[in-house]
């Protein structure tokens, strides 16, 4: 079961390239998230989206535009990249079909990761 | 904003030993508690979660037990083992985002070493 798979896993960027990450799920979730890893700071959220062809902003959003043109598929772009988005960029996705009582939570399935490098 | 706290930050045990990891949590309308386990070069997994009607869930080894009026769960894990030895992180979920896709706020980590 392949699950949640990112590519690049690695990639070096020098400030003001522009890349993008992509993100394949192959268990039909609904919902998708990038985060980002940094040393002592958790896990916070970039942006999510809820389906094919919507999304939303996170906790740290700037610098990253995202994009859901297929369920399957969730693309995070760095247009400029800058030394502080150097990190380890994580995508999860998750099911929408469960329900428990009256509030929706969902365990979230990740990827590997991609760790990014900007000099 | 809302905000998880986790500590400690390290924690290293003797084999066979037990190991407590604590969170605590600002929002009071928080109702699920996962916690993930990510091993080096990995990414988060999950390992035992807890709705806010429990009080406290095993799994073998591993339970978690949630007091929602001091706002705060914790992880605890029994004879510990050497494969036990990684990064714990817990989350809170944020019922607010309703149908926007269970947001979760997660902790600082921390990282469990499981000295043979």
């Amino acid at each position: 079961n392949a699950g949640v798979t990112q590519t690049p896993k690695f990639r070096v960027l020098k400030t003001g390239q522009s890349m993008t990450l992509l993100c394949a799920q192959d268990m039909n979730h609904e919902y998708m998230y990038w985060y980002r890893q940094d040393p002592g700071m958790g896990l916070r959220l970039i942006h999510y989206s809820v389906g094919e062809g919507t999304t939303a902003k996170g906790e740290v959003p700037d610098g990253y535009n995202v994009s859901r043109l297929k369920k399957q598929n969730f693309l995070l772009g760095l247009e400029s990249a800058a030394p502080s988005q150097t990190s380890v960029y994580f995508c999860a996705s998750a099911s929408s079909s469960i329900l428990i009582r009256d509030s929706l939570f969902r365990p979230q399935h990740f990827g590997d990761g991609t760790r990014l490098s900007i000099l | 904003g809302e905000n998880v706290e986790q500590h400690p930050s390290t924690l290293s045990v003797q084999e066979g030993d037990s190991a407590v990891i604590k969170c605590t949590y600002s929002d009071s309308a928080s109702n699920y508690f996962p916690w993930y386990k990510q091993e080096l070069g990995k990414g988060p997994q999950l390992i035992i979660d807890i709705r806010s009607n429990v009080g406290e869930k095993k799994d073998q080894r591993i339970a978690v037990t949630l007091n929602k009026t001091a706002k705060h769960f914790s992880l605890h894990i029994t004879e510990t083992q050497p494969e036990d030895s990684a990064v714990y992180f817990c989350a809170a979920s944020i019922p607010k985002i309703y149908n926007q896709g269970g947001k979760l706020i997660f902790g600082q980590g921390t990282e469990l070493s499981v000295k043979p």
